[in-house]
């Protein structure tokens, strides 16, 4: 099984709301990730969680707040976007081998719009 | 550093061709280089990667070829099919520390169309 599973796979959103993206995996894979990607565009890396820990925070606005609750699950906590901020929201997770952490598997990711 | 170049932008490739899809990277502190196959809507997936002390790796239709002294690696498709049609992206990915997880850098893509 080499399943990503993300929700909602639509959502939309007005910039007044709150909303939540959650991403659930079940490979056993410790460090988990969200990527951001625009139309025609590659993924560009938001945040990693490493061991349940954020690792990497790639100066992300504090609008887009994620929380990793256990090892299998990855949520990104939304609030007070902006129009700009309507991407494809993309979960991944890899396993460690040796001093690396190689196979990054994606979800088939949250279609964000924020109206 | 940082950064991947790919190319082309885009291919179009008669069914039963060879596509081929090139990258360049300059960290070499990158330590794992995977390719990515994305279809409209859909999240990446990943088809093939290869690790630098490899210089080829080959799945069924699809071979890595990498250069480690040029820091180039490459993409081919063989007997391209039109369900091959979608866009790839290669990648380099660095572990910052053992437990951080991993940084991957993605090319641009190239949008790959194989015709009938």
């Amino acid at each position: 099984d080499t399943e990503v599973t993300q929700t909602p796979k639509h959502l939309v959103m007005g910039m007044t709301n709150k909303k939540s993206l959650k991403c659930e995996q079940h490979m056993g894979h410790r460090a988990m990730y969200w990527y951001k990607q625009k139309a025609k565009k590659p993924p560009e890396l938001m945040f990693v969680y490493s061991y349940e820990k954020l690792s990497i925070n790639e100066s992300v606005p504090s609008r887009f707040s994620p929380e990793c609750p256990n090892s299998s699950l990855l949520n990104l906590h939304l609030h007070a976007l902006q129009p700009e901020d309507s991407a494809l929201y993309l979960c991944a997770s890899s396993r460690r081998q040796g001093l690396t952490f190689t196979e990054a598997f994606f979800g088939q990711g949250t279609r964000l719009t924020v109206v | 550093q940082q950064q991947v170049k790919q190319s082309p932008q885009s291919l179009i490739v008669q069914k039963g061709g060879i596509s081929i899809i090139n990258c360049a990277y300059e960290n070499t502190a990158f330590d794992y280089f995977p390719w990515y196959q994305q279809f409209p809507g859909k999240g990446p997936a990943l088809l093939i990667a290869i690790r630098p002390d490899v210089s080829e790796k080959k799945e069924g239709r699809f071979t890595i070829s990498f250069n480690k002294s040029a820091k180039q690696f490459s993409l081919h498709i063989m007997d391209s099919q039109p369900g091959d049609s979608a866009t790839y992206f290669c990648a380099a990915s660095l572990t910052p520390k053992e437990t951080s997880g991993s940084r991957l850098t993605f090319g641009e893509g190239t949008q790959l169309t194989v015709n009938p």
